[in-house]
C-alpha cells in the first residue's frame, strides 16, 4: 500500500484553467505538506497542515489554496493556472509528535503539472 | 532563516570508489540535519540525519554524514559506489526551536556513478 499518494501523476492543461491535486496519507500523521519542485530541481515548501490546520504559509501566490478536509488529506487547488506553474508539486507527511529522533517526511511520488 | 547550500550541481565516480556529497548550512542555533534522496519520476527518501550525539550518522543503504560544526557541514559520504546509487540527493535542515517543522532543503546534487 502506497504510504503517500498524490493523484493525477500528470496534468496537462491550459493557462487560466483551474485545476486541483489531492493527497493522501495512510500513516496516521498529523502534519501534510506541499512542496513545489522547479525544473532545476529545487525544492521548495508551500503550504504545511497540522491536525486541518493551516501553519506554514510561504509566499505563495493566493491562487494556490490549500484544503485539508481531514488529517489524512491535504489538497491543493490551483486558480488562473499561469505557465510559470510548471513544475513538480509533492506532498509530504510526517508526524507531529513524535520527537526528532524519530522526525522523517514520507514524500508522495509527485504529480507533474503543465501549463500551455 | 534557515539556508542549505550543495555546491555541487553534479558528482560522478566509478563504480567501487569512494564518494562524497557536499552540504553546508546556515541555521540559528544547534541544527537538525537530514539527506534524502530522489530516484526518476519519484518522491524524496529518507536517507539518514543528524539531530544529535555522535558526529557521524550511518543510515540507508551503505550511506553515512558527518556532523561538522565548526565547518557547518554535513557531507554525505559511502567508501563505495554503486550503479544504483545513481541519484538526486537532497541536503535538508531545520532548526529545533521553532514551529515550523517543514524543511529547508538545498538545490540538490546528482550523483553519477559509472560502471
Amino acid at each position: 500500500d502506497t504510504a503517500v499518494s498524490q493523484t493525477p501523476k500528470y496534468l496537462v492543461t491550459q493557462m487560466g484553467n483551474d485545476k486541483s491535486i489531492k493527497c493522501e496519507q495512510n500513516l496516521g500523521h498529523d502534519t501534510m505538506y506541499w512542496y513545489k519542485q522547479d525544473s532545476k530541481k529545487f525544492l521548495k515548501i508551500m503550504f504545511s497542515y497540522n491536525n486541518k490546520e493551516l501553519i506554514i504559509n510561504e509566499t505563495v501566490p493566493n491562487r494556490f489554496s490549500p484544503k485539508s478536509p481531514d488529517k489524512a488529506h491535504l489538497n491543493l487547488h490551483i486558480n488562473s493556472l499561469e505557465l510559470g506553474d510548471s513544475a513538480v508539486y509533492f506532498c509530504a507527511s510526517s508526524r507531529a509528535n513524535q520527537g526528532p529522533t524519530n522526525e522523517k517526511l514520507f514524500f508522495g511520488s509527485g504529480t507533474q503539472l503543465s501549463v500551455l | 532563516a534557515q539556508s542549505v547550500a550543495q555546491p555541487e550541481d553534479q558528482v560522478n565516480v566509478a563504480e567501487g570508489n569512494p564518494l562524497t556529497v557536499k552540504c553546508t548550512y546556515s541555521v540559528s542555533g544547534n541544527p537538525y540535519l537530514f539527506w534524502y534522496v530522489q530516484y526518476p519520476n519519484r518522491g524524496l527518501q529518507f536517507l539518514l540525519k543528524y539531530i544529535t550525539g555522535d558526529n557521524l550518522v550511518k543510515g540507508s543503504y551503505g550511506f553515512e554524514a558527518e556532523f561538522n560544526k565548526s565547518q557547518t557541514s554535513f557531507h554525505l559520504k559511502k567508501p563505495s559506489a554503486l550503479v544504483s546509487d545513481s541519484a538526486l540527493y537532497f541536503c535538508a535542515v531545520r532548526a529545533p526551536d521553532t514551529g515550523r517543522r517543514a524543511l529547508t532543503f538545498g538545490s540538490g546534487t546528482r550523483l553519477q556513478v559509472q560502471p
